[in-house]
């Protein structure tokens, strides 16, 4: 089982609607857990952190499932400049880079 | 603020040639790291470095590759010899303490190495 896994997609989506991809990790030591936003043939940018309590800003809604070992991302009243491939980073200690483990992205599309 | 700034953006080498690419970190980051990220593929950590220090390489393919970050200047991904296997975005990042909770990496635009 992969660390880090996500739907690749694409998901195609219409201008204004409400779209959610998940995450699941495998490793229940994971300790914090991340959202980046990667633009096309763009470097990846921190969008969030996904709290325990889970967490909004502004169209943006990210939870966690200890549980279920799944991290969530909502996107409310997309805009076409949502369009991007959306990272889930989970943190573990130890490994590389200070145990950061990316996910290989859902590509997203909003269309006009 | 200049953010991470990585050269060459674009670097097209014939099998067996050598690649260097070079990456300053944000003012004031002493954290550096390396990604390799392949078509379609995520990003796969390298190396990981402070000044002088190369503090993890874990991912770094244990033959034809190195990096360092010295005391002045750049660190410097190097790939020796290099094959058509080679050709991915490399990404640096930096980060001015260890990562930690706060997750956040600044990242630079990347070096596209095209191995012909």
């Amino acid at each position: 089982r992969k660390e880090v896994e996500q739907d690749p997609g694409p998901f195609n989506v219409p201008e204004g609607a409400t779209v959610a991809f998940n995450c699941t990790y495998s490793n229940s030591a994971s300790q914090s857990f991340f959202w980046y936003r990667q633009d096309c043939r763009k470097e990846p940018k921190l969008l969030m952190s996904v709290y325990s309590s889970g967490n909004e800003d502004g169209r943006f809604t990210a939870q966690l499932n200890r549980a279920s070992q799944y991290i969530s991302l909502l996107i409310r009243d997309s805009k076409l400049s949502d369009s991007a491939t959306y990272l889930c980073v989970v943190k573990t200690s130890g490994g590389g880079a200070d145990g950061l483990t990316f996910g290989k992205g859902t590509h997203l599309i909003i269309q006009p | 603020n200049a953010g991470v700034m990585q050269n060459p953006r674009h670097l097209v080498r014939r099998r067996g040639q050598e690649a260097r690419l070079r990456c300053s970190p944000m003012k004031g980051h002493s954290h550096v790291y390396w990604y390799r990220q392949l078509p379609e593929e995520g990003l796969k950590f390298m190396v990981y470095l402070q000044k002088e220090n190369i503090i993890d390489e874990s991912g770094m393919p244990k033959e034809r590759f190195s990096a360092e970050f010295p005391k002045e200047g750049p660190s410097i991904l190097r790939i020796q010899q290099v094959v058509r296997g080679d050709s991915a975005a490399y990404f640096c990042a930096s980060s001015l303490l260890q990562v930690g909770n706060t997750g956040e990496l600044f990242f630079g635009e990347g070096s596209r190495l095209t191995v012909l």
